[in-house]
């Protein structure tokens, strides 16, 4: 089973709609979990990070699901300037750095007028 | 602040060559890292630096070196590239603790290996 999985999409959708992304990972140990944004031919960036408690950032809540290894990312409202692909990251919790961050390989996202 | 920047941003090398490719940062960080970034691949961890002098072996090390001489750089090296390592490159850097903060990226280089 690979470390992170998402589906990679892509997901096509209209203006204005709701999407939902998922992804799950395979160590149970894993600490740490985040959504990141790569737009087309640009760097990842952070998008939020993922609490075990679930959190909202305007349209975007992120959720954690620690016993079935599962994490979601649900957008409303969805905006053109949504369109880039999502990637799940989570920290495994090893190495020298005290944590070094596994990527899946990304859901992409398209929104259309 | 210009953050993590990248040189060169592109390059096409023929195979047997040799480049480096300069990662700098102006935000303090500890740590460093370099990424590849391939078509249906996820970024996959070359190597990483915990500290100015200090490099570790990251998921896909083979074919590469690197150098942490100075905390804001982290220099990548290629001895003698292959067309397997045609790719985006990425280096990101973050503070002590990677896995609690975010890591912050450079630009990318694109390298293609003929």
């Amino acid at each position: 089973r690979k470390e992170v999985e998402q589906d990679p999409g892509p997901f096509n959708v209209p203006e204005g709609a709701t999407v939902a992304f998922n992804c799950t990972y395979s160590n149970s140990a894993s600490q740490s979990f985040f959504w990141y944004r790569q737009d087309c031919r640009k760097e990842p960036k952070l998008l939020m990070s993922v609490y075990s408690s679930g959190n909202e950032d305007g349209r975007f809540t992120a959720q954690l699901n620690r016993a079935s290894q599962y994490i979601s990312l649900l957008i409303r409202d969805s905006k053109l300037s949504d369109s880039a692909t999502y990637l799940c990251v989570v920290n495994m919790g090893y190495g020298g750095s005290q944590g070094n961050l596994i990527f899946g390989k990304g859901t992409k996202l398209s929104v259309k007028p | 602040n210009a953050g993590v920047t990248q040189t060169p941003k592109f390059r096409v090398l023929k195979t047997g060559q040799s480049m480096t490719l300069l990662c700098a940062q102006d935000m303090n960080h500890e740590y460093m890292y370099w990424y590849r970034q391939d078509p249906g691949m996820g970024l996959r961890l070359i190597h990483y630096s915990v500290g100015e002098g200090t490099t570790a072996k990251g998921e896909v090390p083979d074919g590469y070196n690197v150098s942490r001489l100075k905390k804001q750089n982290f220099l990548l090296g290629l001895e003698s590239a292959a067309p397997s390592q045609t790719s985006v490159y990425f280096c990101a850097s973050s503070n002590r603790l990677a896995g609690l903060n975010e890591q912050f990226f450079g630009p990318g280089t694109r390298l293609t290996v003929l």
